[in-house]
């Protein structure tokens, strides 16, 4: 069974709007990472968060994590044509560190 | 060249037969990752190691097995390939270390026929 879920499955918006992904996971955990794939190629990892963290910032990008809910979201704000892809959500869980476990991902397209 | 290379990149292959995907890497990382993609699945680990006497099963082992050769080189294989392991296979490594990213290779596509 997969650890995380991501909602929607599919985002499509308008340059300049915000992008609002959300992740929710089964067992407790120790980090969650957030990952952009462009289509067909490798993941790049975008931003991780710990588990003992409510909120982190990297450029235009902002992730919260609510350990009570088990649920994460990624914002992107002013969205760009070139942020279109898919997003995933992957979690080390606390009784089995490295053993990374994806979500389905976020098709997100951004519309000129 | 890239951190983490696979090869091949692309194969099309018959049900029945025995497939190797490779995976090298320059970063000197200690943990490599085999994942499978497909489409509206997301990634699913098949297996992960610590280093060559340390492979342990993901959540789809089965019809899948690995040799972790070295520290940089970690491979994949299907013993007899079936049509629904048509997916594309991304490996990737991660450092010691926590927590650290994950970085990717860029996929090994995978036809069974």
């Amino acid at each position: 069974s997969q650890q995380g879920e991501e909602d929607p499955q599919a985002l499509s918006i308008q340059e300049g709007e915000n992008a609002t992904m959300n992740c929710s996971y089964k067992t407790s955990i120790n980090n969650l990472q957030w990952y952009r794939q462009n289509s067909g190629r490798g993941l790049v990892h975008l931003i991780l968060i710990r588990s003992n963290e409510r909120e982190k910032h990297s450029g235009r990008l902002r992730v919260t994590l609510d350990t009570s809910k088990k649920s994460s979201s990624l914002l992107i704000t002013a969205s760009r044509a070139a942020d279109t892809a898919s997003y995933f959500c992957a979690t080390d869980r606390e009784t089995s560190y490295d053993k990374v476990i994806f979500g389905p991902g976020t098709s997100l397209s951004v519309i000129p | 060249d890239a951190d983490v290379t696979q090869t091949p990149r692309n194969r099309i292959t018959k049900t029945g037969k025995r497939i190797m995907l490779e995976c090298s890497q320059t970063k000197g990382h200690d943990r490599m990752y085999w994942y499978r993609q497909d489409p509206g699945l997301g990634l699913r680990l098949i297996y992960y190691s610590f280093d060559v006497k340390d492979i342990n099963k993901g959540e789809i082992s089965d019809g899948y097995s690995v040799s972790r050769q070295a520290q940089a080189k970690f491979s994949l294989s299907l013993e007899s390939a079936i049509p629904n392991q048509t997916a594309l296979y991304f490996c990737a490594t991660r450092g010691q270390g926590s927590p650290g990213e994950l970085f990717f290779g860029e996929g090994s596509r995978l036809t069974v026929l």
